[in-house]
């Protein structure tokens, strides 16, 4: 399989636990995005990476939320002291080069904090 | 005000019918404009891209106005197949080149 790829597909915590999600992009994807997606909404742009450079990172991107992408190539999204209101989808997504308009997303980490 | 805002339907059609759905953009600054498509609980993929000269692939017809900063997408014999979410796209380009996401709009193609 050659398209981006996350890991976990689900994710079930308690509240005020950490989780951390990973995202592969296509090879020689050097961009890199991670986006929140809730019910009845589309996803919401939350960072994004392009090579090992966090470039831009969203006002909804909480101070405990934080992303990795130390090599270029895959990239992490942690979540500390987990809340309710971050029950979500996290979608991560890859573009080929400056300027290329398509994003390729992966399949998602849904995330249910209890 | 939400950046990008679509109808959020349900559009209940039968196959064969054809539906349109519009959106607007708030920002001019928008240059890109796009249309994904969302299966239920899968991700977004996308459907085409939208031109100031319209565009047509197959049964599908995207319009771009910008003086009006309005999208619209028509899809022509409607399929079983063609049910899902329907997500309207823009982009501001530069370095980052985020794409901005509509809420969707749920079509529900029924026999």
């Amino acid at each position: 399989d050659t398209g981006v790829s996350q890991d976990p597909r689900h994710k079930i915590t308690k509240r005020g636990q950490n989780v951390t999600f990973r995202c592969d992009p296509i090879s020689e994807h050097n961009r890199l995005y991670w986006y929140r997606q809730t019910l009845g909404q589309g996803p919401e742009f939350l960072t994004y990476f392009q090579n090992e450079a966090q470039l831009e990172k969203s006002r909804l991107l909480s101070d405990r939320f934080s992303a990795e992408r130390p090599k270029g190539s895959f990239s992490t999204l942690e979540i500390q002291r987990t809340e309710q209101g971050d029950s979500a989808m996290y979608l991560c997504a890859s573009s080929p080069r400056q300027g290329s308009t398509e994003a390729f997303f992966g399949q998602g980490t849904r995330l249910t904090v209890v | 005000r939400k950046e990008v805002e679509q109808d959020p339907g349900p559009f209940n059609v039968p196959e064969g019918a054809t539906v349109a759905f519009n959106c607007t953009y708030s920002n001019s600054a928008s240059q890109s404009f796009f249309w994904y498509r969302q299966d239920c609980r899968k991700e977004p993929k996308l459907l085409m891209s939208v031109y100031s000269s319209g565009n047509e692939d197959g049964r599908f017809t995207a319009q771009l106005n910008r003086a009006s900063q309005y999208i619209s997408l028509l899809i022509r014999d409607s399929k079983l197949s063609d049910s899902a979410t329907y997500l309207c796209v823009t982009n501001y380009g530069g370095a980052t080149n985020k794409l901005i996401f509509g809420t969707g709009t749920l079509l529900a193609v029924q026999p």
